[in-house]
């Protein structure tokens, strides 16, 4: 089965920094999709950035990015230019490409993140 | 508005009163999925359904129950809730694929008293 861990239950980034947060996940599987997803004090959960483990190019939306290490199997995030707004809890999540199996995603237990001003 | 939306979003009950959360997407999303959310464990996933009358375990079912005879709505039913099923709960929905992006309702709070 596989598994997803965030190493880091608690971040702070001072506002314009740089912070990367960690997301490391376990699978047997060679194809499959990784996501990063926000929620702010709102509690609603936003899709951040998704990685398709086939792609070797690392996938950008504006200030995020992420550092996929297939090998390692390390899906970590780096937010740019930390915002006030980027204050949240942030899951990473694991999702099978398998057709029996994609139905069923995997989160980690979450990073959160304070941003200092 | 793509939306998904559940109710009620806060609920206080007691121990044994049976209670459904609604669960409604207007996306003609096919995977409709229940998650839990606890400190500390992340979301974990309760049910999910691949299309109208597909529905299957996650990761933990104990305790739950779900229908989907329509496409639309995916109720939650706890026919006899505890205080362990305290939490935040969450559905989402998507097209049917793995690259597809969840769209989450704005969650219910439960307290099991």
């Amino acid at each position: 089965a596989q598994t997803v861990t965030q190493s880091q239950p608690e971040m702070s980034v001072q506002e314009a920094e740089t912070v990367t947060l960690s997301c490391t996940y376990d699978t047997s599987e060679s194809d499959y999709y990784l996501f990063w997803y926000k929620q702010p004090p709102s509690r609603q959960m936003i899709l951040v950035i998704r990685q398709e483990a086939y792609k070797q190019q690392n996938a950008t939306e504006n200030r995020f990015s992420v550092n996929f290490q297939k090998a390692a199997k390390s899906f970590s995030l780096k937010i740019s230019d930390s915002q006030l707004g980027d204050a949240a809890m942030y899951f990473c999540a694991y999702r099978s490409k398998v057709k029996t199996s994609y139905d069923k995603v995997i989160f980690g237990p979450g990073t959160s993140l304070s941003v200092i001003p | 508005e793509a939306q998904v939306t559940q109710n009620p979003r806060y609920l206080i009950t007691v121990t044994g009163k049976k209670l459904t959360v609604t669960c409604s997407q207007n996306m003609n999303h096919e995977y409709m999925s229940w998650y839990r959310q606890d400190p500390g464990l992340g979301l974990r996933q309760i049910y999910y359904s691949m299309n109208v009358e597909v529905t299957d375990k996650g990761d933990v079912p104990e305790g739950y129950k779900v229908s989907r005879k329509e496409k639309r709505n995916f109720p939650l039913i706890l026919e006899s809730p505890s205080p362990n099923q305290t939490s935040l709960y969450f559905c989402a929905s998507s097209f049917a694929g793995p690259s597809y992006e969840q769209y989450f309702g704005p969650g219910t709070r439960l307290t099991v008293t």
